[in-house]
């Protein structure tokens, strides 16, 4: 079982906003980091810290976080955001790792 | 740019040792916590564990028991063994470089921005 909880599957129409959310205990310490990948690929990192994104990330993605819960959010979703993303921390003792189960999302 | 280089064996018989290696290239090894992460066919990611340019490591508790990371600063590799394997060990294993820090108001951020591109290890007898 993950300490991080994600929901299974979110659908978003072409162009409108969506939210990945990620509830867990540890992000009542940690920022959570979110993860974009597509099939065959390996993850690439989309938002880490506060709100940070690396460079070559859409300024469509934007994260942001309340008390047990980071949320990714979409503004203006496009074909080829359709993709399953995670969300990552460390455990509460900061000891290790966690992912979340992921977030399938599609783009209508 | 920082780029990570994996390999190791595809192929493997139940009980035998699973071995990766990862090459880091175009960076500073120290500072970093750096990883290991599995995908089994069809599932989430699930971290396995990581270690510091030092040697301390950290593994995800389901797997301590079979788990050995390992760092060779002298050539910017670091090196995952994972023993007595089974079908269940199939996936796809990524290594990746982990940072740590304090982002202030009491909060840190943990995140890791360089993957490798992946190994398919399969197990079967």
């Amino acid at each position: 079982s993950s300490e991080l909880t994600q929901d299974p599957a979110v659908s978003v129409a072409l162009g409108q906003t969506v939210r990945i959310t990620c509830q867990g205990d540890s992000l009542r310490s940690y920022y959570a980091s979110w993860y974009q990948q597509k099939p065959g690929q390996a993850p690439v990192l989309v938002i880490y810290g506060k709100n940070n994104r690396p460079s070559g990330i859409p300024d469509r993605f934007s994260g942001s976080s309340s008390g047990n819960t980071a949320s990714l959010t979409i503004t203006g979703a496009q074909a080829e955001d359709e993709a399953d993303y995670y969300c990552n921390s460390r455990d509460s003792s900061g000891n290790r790792g966690v992912f979340g189960g992921g977030t399938k999302l599609t783009v209508l | 740019q920082v780029q990570l280089q994996q390999w190791g064996a595809g192929l493997l018989k139940p009980s035998e040792t699973l071995s990766l290696t990862c090459a880091v290239y175009g960076g500073s090894f120290s500072g970093y916590y750096w990883s290991w992460i599995r995908q089994p066919p069809g599932k989430g990611l699930e971290w396995i564990g990581e270690i510091n340019h030092s040697g301390s490591t950290n593994y995800n508790p389901s797997l301590k028991s079979r788990v050995t990371i390992s760092v060779d600063t002298s050539k910017n590799q670091f090196s995952l063994k994972l023993s007595s394997v089974t079908a269940a060990d199939t996936a796809v294993y990524y290594c990746a470089r982990g940072l740590i820090a304090v982002a202030g108001n009491g909060y840190y951020y943990y995140y890791m921005d360089v993957w490798g591109k992946g190994t398919t290890v399969t197990v079967s007898s």
